[in-house]
């Protein structure tokens, strides 16, 4: 039940594309949403959060959407770049206390030129 | 600013060594993690202190495995004695507390090699 699904694995966009990664969670309990961003021999790095309350949240080029009553949630990269190459985490916790963040098993999102 | 200082960066031992890594965290941050990153996975929690009290320990394997935090800031974690397992990055975190939610910031990791 503590369980976050990601997927794809891994993805291939072409510069420009959009690219779009899922996610499913398994414990209504959660209601903070975060996305990581790492790059390689880095550590993770906080890139988009949203709370259920709201079905969609931007900031500039990265868009979530989320459905509560599906218990999905994706991110969306418009107009991908090469320098967004990198492995992305989606996450469930809890915003009172987010003493235990349950990652995905990541994505690796790699822009051709 | 500078941010979670981890060290080494690399690590090779032989199984049945002992081996520590070292954290120290953003300066005033209360909120001190040790997560562990295997190969194509995401972090998953080992420790998390709050100050110098380890608040949830729970998926830390004790046998072989500890962790302190003494004065409240910078950390060890420690694994006596390693296993071809054990191989994996290990990421420390720190944040200015819990609740409301205060943003985890990561460290680059320790990545260990058992042989």
């Amino acid at each position: 039940q503590q369980q976050v699904k990601q997927s794809p694995q891994s993805l291939i966009v072409q510069k420009g594309g959009i690219s779009i990664i899922n996610c499913a969670y398994e414990n209504t309990a959660f209601d903070y949403f975060p996305w990581y961003q790492q790059f390689p021999g880095k550590g993770p790095a906080l890139l988009i959060a949203i709370r259920p309350d709201v079905s969609e949240k931007k900031e500039g080029r990265f868009t979530i959407s989320f459905n509560k009553s599906a218990k999905q949630f994706s991110l969306h990269i418009m107009d991908s770049q090469p320098g967004d190459s990198a492995t992305y985490f989606c996450a469930a916790t809890f915003y009172s206390s987010a003493s235990k963040i349950i990652f995905g098993s990541g994505t690796r999102l790699s822009i051709r030129p | 600013e500078a941010g979670v200082v981890q060290s080494p960066r690399y690590k090779i031992i032989e199984k049945k060594q002992p081996v520590a890594f070292w954290c120290n965290p953003i300066s005033g941050h209360n909120t001190l993690y040790w997560y562990l990153q295997n190969l194509g996975q995401g972090p998953e929690l080992l420790i998390r202190y709050e100050n110098e009290e380890a608040v949830d320990d729970s998926q830390l394997p004790k046998d072989r495995f500890s962790a302190e935090r003494l004065k409240g800031v910078d950390s060890t974690l420690k694994i006596q004695p390693a296993e071809l397992g054990d191989s994996a990055v290990y990421l420390c975190a720190s944040s200015l507390g819990l609740a409301p939610y205060n943003e985890q910031f990561f460290g680059p990791g320790t990545r260990l090699t058992v042989l």
